[in-house]
């Protein structure tokens, strides 16, 4: 089955400067590639997502880009903010397999004022 | 704007015993899905349903789970006899349309087993 492998697992930054998480997964047939925020003690949030035929895509601070052929995928936010601190989650999933999401082990973000 | 509700919101049980966890997906969505979060590790999927039965399941949603859409509204899993290590969180997402992937969560309903 699908293996998602996150890193780092923790991730400190001062405000104002970029912060970078990658992601890795096994499955080649995995299409669709989301990525959560999770605040403490509040359920996972989708923040943006990228599927399999795009290679990267932005939404306003927040970025994504993928590498099929490496089978890898990044998490890109710049001019952080402290209210980005929270545990950042990617994840996989494969629409012929049932879309079950496959997370990675997580990466908490702290952004220092 | 619709959001999956859960029902409780902490549960603590006494190991052995029967939980039910209930979760109210968007009203006109069609995939529903159950994952675990032991604290302080990852999300975990148990498992996914489409059409009044499961589409797949994990190795962890053995034989002591369950699921159920008992009416048109909500979605609910069984833990019939509770171990220490079923202690986590665990969230109810649901889908509308394979064509578009995006899974809404929960809340969460937090399972403390003594």
């Amino acid at each position: 089955g699908e293996n998602v492998e996150q890193h780092p697992s923790t991730l400190s930054v001062q405000e104002g400067d970029s912060a970078v998480i990658k992601c890795t997964y096994s499955d080649s047939a995995s299409n669709y590639f989301p990525w959560y925020k999770q605040e403490l003690g509040k359920r996972p949030q989708l923040i943006i997502d990228i599927r399999s035929n795009v290679g990267e895509k932005k939404d306003q601070r927040i970025a994504v880009t993928l590498n099929k052929t490496a089978k890898h995928f990044s998490l890109h936010i710049t001019e952080t903010q402290p209210e980005d601190s929270a545990v950042y989650f990617c994840a996989a999933s494969n629409k012929a397999a049932g879309n079950k999401l496959t997370f990675g082990g997580g990466t908490r973000v702290l952004v220092k004022p | 704007e619709p959001e999956v509700t859960q029902t409780p919101s902490h549960q603590v049980t006494q190991m052995g015993q029967e939980v039910i966890l209930r979760c109210v997906p968007i009203s006109n969505h069609l995939y529903f899905y159950w994952y675990r979060q032991i604290l302080g590790q990852k999300v975990e999927f148990l498992v996914s349903f489409y059409n009044n039965e499961i589409s797949e399941k994990s190795e962890i949603f053995d034989d002591q789970f369950s699921v159920e859409r008992p009416d048109g509204s909500n979605f609910t899993l069984k833990i019939r006899s509770t171990k220490l290590e079923d202690s986590a969180m665990y969230f109810c997402a649901s889908q509308d349309d394979m064509s578009y992937n995006e899974q809404f969560f929960g809340p969460g309903t937090r399972l403390t087993v003594l």
